[in-house]
């Protein structure tokens, strides 16, 4: 069964740019997660989709954006970014309700 | 406002020993709590969880101890081993929010020494 795909896994912008990264999750799981992880932050929830419908949202300005298609892959999108959008971004997908999330390698987004 | 943490950035121990690694939450709706572990360059990984109802949970060389009163948990690696040298998060769910919400800490670096 294949994993979580993320694409692209590395990438350099300069600030005021905007990026689009795509998550592909595994087979027959319907919701989708994306996370930041920056140096000493841990991971920030920042959003959550199920059924093409955003059901749970972090604490990110709307320069964060995502959406789902009916086929599960799921794309956010950053606009106007800053220097400190600079992170790794984690997508997971999972399957059943128990918080047993499967992450992808993430894309690794440098802004400049 | 870190709901979850993580106090201690790094862990060191001897192959064979235990490794004991700690979190505190400070919200008390939390009730699904979970371990991840993540090496450099790949995606965190499920490792163990545990429910509120519980105190303990046990996995092979892993067990989860909850402590609802001090709002604290551990992770108990034993035996340590090398390959277990990784950082290790963990994570709340309040279950409500439905589970792809999770609040993780910021992690800790463990070091298993041959």
């Amino acid at each position: 069964k294949a994993g979580v795909t993320q694409t692209p896994r590395y990438l350099i912008k300069t600030r005021g740019q905007q990026v689009t990264l795509s998550c592909s999750p595994i087979s027959g799981h319907r919701s989708v997660s994306w996370y930041q992880q920056t140096p000493g932050q841990g991971l920030q929830f920042l959003f959550e989709y199920f059924s093409e419908t955003q059901r749970n949202k972090g604490n990110f300005p709307g320069r964060f954006s995502g959406r789902q298609f009916s086929n599960s892959r799921s794309e956010m999108n950053v606009s106007t970014l800053e220097l400190g959008d600079s992170a790794l971004y984690l997508c997971a997908s999972s399957f059943r309700n128990t918080g047993e999330l499967f992450f992808g390698e993430g894309s690794r987004l440098t802004v400049l | 406002d870190q709901q979850v943490k993580q106090n201690s950035p790094s862990l060191s121990v001897q192959e064979g020993r235990i490794s004991i690694l700690n979190c505190d939450y400070t919200n008390s709706m939390f009730d699904y709590f979970l371990w991840y572990k993540k090496y450099p360059a790949e995606g965190p990984t499920f490792l163990i969880s545990i429910s509120s109802i519980k105190d303990k949970n046990e996995d092979g060389r892993f067990t989860v101890f909850l402590n609802k009163s001090a709002k604290h948990l551990s992770l108990h690696i034993v035996p340590s081993q090398p390959g277990d040298s990784a950082v290790y998060f963990c994570a709340a769910s309040d279950g409500s929010s439905n589970t792809g919400k999770l609040i993780f800490g910021q992690g800790t670096t463990l070091q298993v020494k041959p």
